[in-house]
């Protein structure tokens, strides 16, 4: 079964600074779906982004980027020019390519902080 | 585009009464919805995946006559919590998987659940 860690329970950053969420998985699947969702005090999960495994380049959404590294199995998300609205919830999701229901394994969340 | 909806927000029920929680895909079909559970500063714990006319497939710890799902139709799935007691008391997410983008999951705003 595939597992997701994100071994950072609380992050926190002063406002536009750079900030790097980590998350590592476990899989035997070459190929699969890696995501970042953010959940804000509204409690609605937000797909910030989304990287599929057999491409090379990380992913990239404006301020929010990866750093996708197969063979180590991590794949961190960095926030560029934090802003007080970056305050959430971000969960690491894997899902398997062939994976017919579409089933998401999460990590268990990072409480990322933004200070003025 | 991509948007679900849950109904209701919030709900009180007393101990014993049936609740039922309603998730649609507001601009797109979704062939299947899934079900999640979460508690207080904690990940999301997948309950059951349903695909559009048949049975839902619950996960294991679930019990599929205490959480009735029905996906009746291409826009709407239904979780019906059954003799409620205060241990179910949750955040219930439902998201949903469309045609076009079949390798994302869209999330609903939650639906907080509390048994008197």
């Amino acid at each position: 079964a595939q597992t997701v860690t994100q071994s950072q329970p609380e992050m926190s950053v002063q406002e536009a600074e750079t900030v790097t969420l980590s998350c590592t998985y476990d899989t035997s699947e070459s190929d699969y779906y890696l995501f970042w969702y953010k959940q804000p005090p509204s409690r609605q999960m937000i797909l910030v982004i989304r990287q599929e495994a057999y491409k090379q380049q990380n992913a990239t959404e404006n301020r929010f980027s990866v750093n996708f590294q197969k063979a180590a199995k991590s794949f961190s998300l960095k926030i560029s020019d934090s802003q007080l609205g970056d305050a959430a919830m971000y969960f690491c999701a894997y899902r398997n390519f062939n994976n017919a229901g579409n089933m998401l394994t999460f990590g268990g969340g990072t409480r990322l902080m933004v200070k003025p | 585009g991509a948007v679900v909806s849950q109904h209701p927000s919030r709900v009180i029920c007393k101990s014993g009464t049936s609740v039922k929680i309603e998730c649609r895909s507001l601009d797109f079909q979704a062939t299947t919805m899934f079900w999640y559970r979460q508690f207080p500063k904690k990940s999301l714990m997948l309950m059951a995946t349903s695909n559009e006319g048949s049975k839902a497939t619950y996960e294991q710890g679930v019990e599929k006559d205490k959480f009735l799902i029905n996906h009746a139709s291409l826009t709407l799935s239904t979780l019906t919590v059954t003799s409620a007691h205060p241990e179910d008391s949750s955040f219930y997410i439902c998201s949903a998987r469309g045609w076009i983008s079949t390798d994302t999951q869209y999330f609903g705003p939650g639906t907080r659940l509390t048994v008197l």
